[in-house]
This record gives C-alpha cells, sequence and structure tokens, in this order.
C-alpha cells in the first residue's frame, strides 16, 4: 500500500533562515505523482507542485525548491530566506493508482509538518 | 475563476442531528472528492466521484455517511445520525481527469462541531 512520511512534525526558524521539509514514500507503482500542499492558519488547502515519477529534475518557484530522488523515495522541499507569511502546514501527498473504472486517483496524504517562522 | 465552494463554513449540531455539507466543484472539472481532515487521523479520504459517478467510497466510515453527486456542479455529504466524533474540517476537492492524475483543488473547508 502507498504511504509517505513527514518524519517531522514541527519545526520553528527565525525569518530569513532556509529551511527544508522532508517526506518519504513508499509505492510498488512505476507511475506515480507526488504534491505538496500548504494550509496556512487560515485553513484552506493550498497546491504548491505535482511531480510525475518519470520526471526527477528538481523545480524551482521563486523561494521554493523541490527535489525529487527516486532512489531514496524521497520529495524534499525547501524553503530560501523564510518569510513569517512561510508559516503553515505542509502535506506531501502521493498519488495511488487506480484503474478499476477508471478514474482520477486517490491522494494519499501525510501527516503534515507544521513550519512557523517568527520573526 | 471560481474555485471549489463548500457551504456551509462552519456548523454547529447535537448529537443525533443531520448534517449536511455541500460542494460546488471548479467548473469544467469531473472529478470529485471529500476528505476528512482531524488531529487524530490527518487527511482521509472519504469518497470520490468520476462524472459524477461514485468510484470508490471505502473511505466513508459507515452507514451513517452518504454523498452524492447529482450533476457536474454539485455535491452534498450527508451525515445522519451524527455523533461528536464526527466533530472535523470536511474538504471538497476537485480535479480535471483525462486519463492520469490531474492536479486536485481544495476548497475552504467547513469545520463541524458535533456538541
Amino acid at each position: 500500500a502507498q504511504k509517505v512520511t513527514q518524519a517531522q512534525t514541527e519545526i520553528s526558524v527565525v525569518e530569513k533562515e532556509d529551511v527544508t521539509l522532508d517526506c518519504v514514500y513508499e509505492t510498488r507503482d512505476t507511475t506515480y505523482y507526488l504534491f505538496w500542499y500548504k494550509q496556512p492558519p487560515s485553513g484552506e488547502l493550498v497546491f504548491l507542485i505535482r511531480r510525475n515519477s518519470f520526471d526527477e529534475q528538481n523545480e524551482i518557484s521563486g523561494r521554493y525548491s523541490w527535489n525529487f530522488q527516486k532512489s531514496t523515495s524521497s520529495f524534499n522541499f525547501t524553503i530560501t530566506a523564510s518569510q513569517v507569511v512561510d508559516s503553515a502546514v505542509y502535506f506531501c501527498a502521493l498519488s495511488e493508482t487506480q484503474f478499476t473504472q477508471g478514474g482520477s486517483e486517490k491522494l494519499v496524504f501525510g501527516k503534515g509538518m507544521k513550519l512557523t517562522v517568527n520573526p | 475563476d471560481a474555485g471549489v465552494i463548500q457551504s456551509p463554513r462552519h456548523e454547529v449540531t447535537e448529537m443525533g442531528q443531520e448534517v449536511t455539507l455541500r460542494c460546488k466543484p471548479i467548473s469544467g472539472h469531473n472529478s470529485l472528492f471529500w476528505y476528512r481532515q482531524t488531529m487524530m487521523r490527518g487527511l482521509e479520504l472519504l469518497i470520490y466521484f468520476n462524472n459524477n459517478v461514485p468510484i470508490d467510497d471505502s473511505g466513508m466510515p459507515e452507514d451513517r455517511f452518504s454523498a452524492k453527486m447529482p450533476n457536474a456542479s454539485f455535491s452534498t455529504l450527508k451525515i445522519q445520525p451524527s455523533e461528536p466524533r464526527d466533530s472535523a474540517v470536511y474538504f471538497c476537492a476537485s480535479a480535471f481527469w483525462v486519463g492520469r492524475q490531474e492536479t486536485q483543488y481544495f476548497g475552504p473547508g467547513t469545520r463541524l462541531l458535533v456538541l
């Protein structure tokens, strides 16, 4: 069965520090997708990135970057020069391929990691 | 464009009452998902639909929970009768499925408290 592990439950940093959020996944599928979502204190879930299993290129978007390594089954997320607005719970998720009856795949979420950025 | 819309945003009810949560997916999306979030269990998928048809309801806790999607722009999640352990945040998400995994976009959630 698919599984996503976010070993860190909570991290506190000071503004402008870099911080890396770890995500390790388990799957038997050869084709799968990985995601990161952000849940700010207001409660909504905000999509950050989607990655498919055939694309191991690192991705950078502003202060955010992602490191996908199939060899270690990891999809880590780094925030550079963190800001107070980055304070949130971050979720890593893995798609669970399902071909019966066709249709979109289910997402399996990690437990989330709470990031607090202090001024 | 409007995102996923959920109503109500907050619901407080007494044990034994019926609760109905509503969701309007993003226009054009053909997959819809209901999730529940609690401190103890995190984010759990309850049920999802493709083209208005329920595909997997294995996450629905018990018979007290039911979900419907009468058309492409509306879905409900009903709890009858409600119990205090149903207190959680319920999220609806939608996606445009074209034969491979597409991004799910979440609504703001409904915070349910059952007294």
